[in-house]
């Protein structure tokens, strides 16, 4: 079975442009948590969703959103971007709150 | 307000040996705690977790301790492998709230040495 899929795996972008990152859930997983780490932190909690629907929100700015699709993968985008929003992209899916869950290997954000 | 922290950043412990990992956390609301194995270039690993009506889950050489009244957990591994050498994140939620949203602390690295 294929776990969490993450693309791009890497990213490079300028200061004030626009990101979107894409995620697969392992099939059969309705819920997607998205999540950012910094180098030499944990991973910190930007989004959940389950049955395409939002169920919780982290601490970010509005230029964080995502959304969910039918087929349960997700999109996380990013607008205005920062050099503060450097950091590696995690997506973990369950297939039920609120257990453990699966994560991508991330997206490697890089913002210059 | 950091509400999930691993005071140790890094551990060394010989193979063989027990490695133990501490974690401490401030919010009283959290009741249901996860442990994460992550390796260089890969997204974290689920390792085990503990709900807080209990105070020891086991799993092969695995075990968490949870003791609510000083609000710590331990994560336990005996006997520790040169393969455990990773960087381990404490994690913490609430069951009814948002299960979903995990808060994670900033991890102890650990290596063991053959």
């Amino acid at each position: 079975d294929a776990g969490v899929t993450q693309s791009p795996t890497h990213l490079i972008k300028t200061r004030g442009q626009h990101v979107t990152l894409r995620c697969s859930p392992i099939s059969g997983h309705k819920s997607v948590s998205w999540y950012q780490q910094v180098l030499g932190q944990g991973p910190q909690f930007i989004f959940q969703y389950y049955e395409k629907e939002e169920r919780g929100r982290g601490n970010f700015p509005d230029r964080f959103s995502a959304r969910q699709f039918p087929n349960y993968s997700s999109e996380l985008n990013v607008n205005a971007l920062l050099l503060g929003d450097s950091a590696l992209y995690l997506c973990a899916s369950s297939s039920d709150i609120p257990y453990g869950y699966t994560f991508g290997s991330g997206t490697r954000l890089t913002v210059v | 307000d950091q509400q999930v922290k691993q005071n140790s950043p890094s551990l060394s412990v010989q193979e063989g040996r027990i490695s133990i990992l501490n974690c401490d956390y401030t919010n009283s609301m959290f009741d249901y705690f996860l442990w994460y194995k992550k390796y260089p270039a890969e997204g974290p690993t689920f390792l085990i977790s503990i709900s807080s009506i209990k105070d020891k889950n086991e799993d092969g050489r695995f075990t968490v301790f949870l003791n609510k009244s000083a609000k710590h957990l331990s994560l336990h591994i005996v006997p520790s492998q040169p393969g455990d050498s990773a960087v381990y994140f404490c994690a913490a939620s609430n069951f009814n709230t948002n299960a979903g949203k995990s808060t994670f602390g900033d991890g102890t690295t650990l290596t063991v040495k053959p």
